[in-house]
């Protein structure tokens, strides 16, 4: 399978603490990119890094991408309730088609 | 980005019968693609959906399960066809703007009975 993994498979933490996700990814890459998926419902994109940047920042979110690791991670810093949701990363191979990791699910208490 | 949506948003099907899934998007997009996400699954990827001509499935999907239309640049559907209760997934169409970034659709949840 191409699929990537990703870990933890889960993660719990409390509200204002940061948040890391890690992804492995099995070929060449164009780019890589971050979603989440709140509930089973449809996915929202959050960053898209490209293959020869190292680190990219939004907001709260920071994605870094190691392409010789084949492995990138997403670190939400002072994490609120709204971010508990499953959270995907996609790497994109040729032709624009996206390989999915198999996810986190980060659950934030207040 | 573009915003996509899909309808139905969700469906009860019987087995045996077919159902066809439309994905809408606000402006026109050259790539659409189509992904299942079995329960507490990742997304698996079913086809691009190539307009003007026939979709390129990957393996492991053939167009005789899952038929693909996309006659314009802003509008594809899925059919998934004699449906079985392992066909009960969620349905999700994406597009991609140009800019490499790919964006989703709300997914349709189909439950095969």
């Amino acid at each position: 399978s191409q699929q990537g993994e990703e870990d933890p498979q889960a993660l719990s933490i409390q509200e204002g603490e940061n948040a890391t996700m890690n992804c492995s990814y099995k070929t060449s890459i164009n780019n890589l990119q971050w979603y989440r998926q709140n509930s089973g419902r449809g996915l929202v994109h959050l960053i898209l890094i490209r293959s020869n940047e190292r680190e990219k920042h939004s907001g709260r979110l920071r994605v870094t991408l190691d392409t010789s690791k084949k492995s990138s991670s997403l670190l939400i810093t002072a994490s609120r309730a709204a971010d508990t949701a499953s959270y995907f990363c996609a790497a994109s191979t040729g032709f624009q088609k996206l390989v999915f990791g198999t996810g986190t699910r980060l659950l934030v208490s207040p | 980005s573009a915003v996509i949506s899909q309808k139905p948003s969700r469906d009860i099907c019987q087995r045996g019968t077919s159902l066809t899934i439309q994905c809408q998007v606000d402006s026109q997009v050259t790539m659409m693609f189509w992904y299942r996400q079995q329960p507490g699954q990742s997304l698996t990827l079913i086809a691009t959906a190539n307009q003007g001509s026939e979709a390129t499935y990957e393996s492991g999907f053939v167009i005789d399960k899952f038929p693909i239309s996309r006659p314009n640049l802003t509008f594809s559907t899925l059919t998934v066809s004699n449906m079985s209760p392992e066909d009960s997934s969620i349905y999700l169409c994406s597009a991609e703007t140009g800019s490499y970034e790919q964006y989703f659709g709300p997914g349709t949840r189909l439950t095969v009975t």
